[in-house]
């Protein structure tokens, strides 16, 4: 199984701040890798697909980047709504697998 | 509008069954892929299955295999998932998501979740 690794798991970032996220992968996962945010009570939303298309509808200062093994995610300007837990996910192959997360908290 | 709504989920002794159902709607239903990831309180996110559009592919994840079956009716528009043997670390909601496999595959649309309780 490929193993993915998030980090921090946890991070505290006043309104305004840059956020940055990094997703490892245990082995080579191409581009096949999706950043997903859920909040409290509610269900996962796709912010970013192929490690760095952004999913309709969500805003631009969500970002990522990255291939093979190494990626990121960035929100450039932290907004009162985007605190929120924060997954990395690989496709490549069977079983899919997510990182353990990382919720953004307010400073 | 794409909406998936799950049922099915509550309190069931370990060893017992349940059956969990979602509805699609919004989209052309017989043409996506389709999963079931489940989240245990506090705690992150876990694929369990996933079934192709006319149920020629069916993965599991290794925790639940054997136990779990994926299933689909295309003319109601519904995704299934047997749960038998199940036990206190299969307590988590459930949620039905739709793959879009345009591209890199991706799970692009959750339901909002039905809870399985796993307890005596």
């Amino acid at each position: 199984d490929i193993q993915m690794t998030q980090s921090p798991s946890s991070l505290s970032a006043s309104v305004g701040d840059r956020v940055t996220i990094t997703c490892r992968a245990s082995q080579s996962i191409t581009s096949n890798l999706n950043w997903y945010q859920q909040k409290p009570g509610k269900a996962p939303k796709l912010l970013i697909h192929a490690a760095s298309s952004l999913h309709s509808g969500v805003p631009s200062r969500f970002s990522g980047s990255g291939s093979g093994t190494d990626f990121s995610f960035t929100i450039s300007s932290l907004q009162p709504e985007d605190f929120a837990a924060y997954y990395c996910q690989q496709t490549y192959s069977t079983p899919w697998t997510f990182g353990q997360g990382t919720k953004v908290e307010i400073k | 509008e794409v909406q998936l709504v799950e049922s099915g989920g509550g309190l069931v002794k370990p060893g017992g069954s349940l059956r969990l159902s979602c509805v699609a709607s919004g989209f052309t239903f017989s043409t996506y892929s389709m999963n079931w990831v489940r989240q245990a309180p506090g705690k992150g996110l876990e694929w369990v299955s996933s079934i192709s559009s006319s149920s020629t592919y069916i993965y599991y994840a290794d925790s639940v295999k054997g136990r779990f079956t994926i299933s689909r009716d295309n003319a109601k528009n519904s995704l299934y998932l047997q749960m038998n043997s199940l036990r206190a670390e299969d307590t988590a909601v459930y949620y039905c998501a739709r793959i879009n496999s345009y591209g890199y595959e991706k799970v692009d649309y959750w339901g909002q979740g039905t809870l399985v309780t796993v307890s005596s």
